[in-house]
């Protein structure tokens, strides 16, 4: 099965700042890949598919890319309404359609 | 507007078996695949089962295939999840989740929370 290594499992930044996370794929999958934003007691949220394509509604200041099998989702400005843990999920052809294990994003 | 909205958790012994169901509304139910996402307390997300837009394709995590069974029943626009041999590690807020036109998930319901213990 192809693995889903996301990075790093936390981070702490201050409220403006530009804040990355990478998922990893162990083998290729195209641009197969979603990413998902979860707050406190809340439920998943889609914010992006196709490794770029930015979700309906979601701000502007979100955005994935793609390098080969390596995925980032960036938000550019972080808001304090950001606080959340994402996660990264593949979806290519062949399941299981696996997530990754999740970012807890904080405010410093 | 779209709606999912699980039902059937419990508490149930190891070895016991559970129903989940998910009611979906607000979209054409069969021309959507559809698939169950578990949240273990304090955990991440783990894909459970997803099955097809008309059910003729399922599929399984290995974590629970052999003993849980994905189906829907478009006439009634319902998805459901068969849960047999439970473990405890099979406790979990269950989700069901639409796919968009692909298996990744645009809505999400709330959640069902099975307990599996003694």
């Amino acid at each position: 099965d192809i693995q889903m290594t996301q990075s790093p499992s936390s981070l702490s930044a201050s409220v403006g700042d530009r804040v990355t996370i990478t998922c990893r794929a162990s083998q290729g999958i195209s641009n197969y890949l979603a990413w998902y934003q979860q707050k406190p007691g809340k439920v998943p949220k889609l914010l992006i598919y196709a490794a770029s394509t930015l979700q309906s509604g979601v701000p502007s200041r979100f955005s994935g890319s793609e390098s080969g099998t390596d995925f980032t989702l960036t938000i550019s400005s972080l808001q304090p309404e950001d606080v959340a843990t994402y996660y990264c999920q593949k979806y290519n052809s062949a399941p299981p359609w696996t997530f990754g294990q999740g970012t807890k994003v904080e405010i410093k | 507007e779209v709606q999912v909205l699980e039902s059937g958790g419990g508490l149930v012994q190891p070895g016991g078996s559970l129903r989940l169901s998910c009611a979906a509304s607000g979209f054409t139910f069969n021309i959507y695949g559809m698939s169950w996402v578990r949240q273990a307390p304090g955990k991440g997300l783990e894909w459970v089962s997803g099955i097809s837009d008309s059910g003729a394709s399922t599929y399984y995590a290995d974590s629970v295939k052999g003993r849980f069974t994905i189906s829907r029943d478009n006439s009634k626009n319902t998805l459901y999840l068969q849960m047999n041999s439970l473990r405890a590690e099979d406790t979990a807020l269950y989700y069901c989740a639409k796919a968009g036109n692909a298996y990744y998930f645009d809505y999400w319901g709330q959640g069902t929370l099975v307990t599996v213990s003694s």
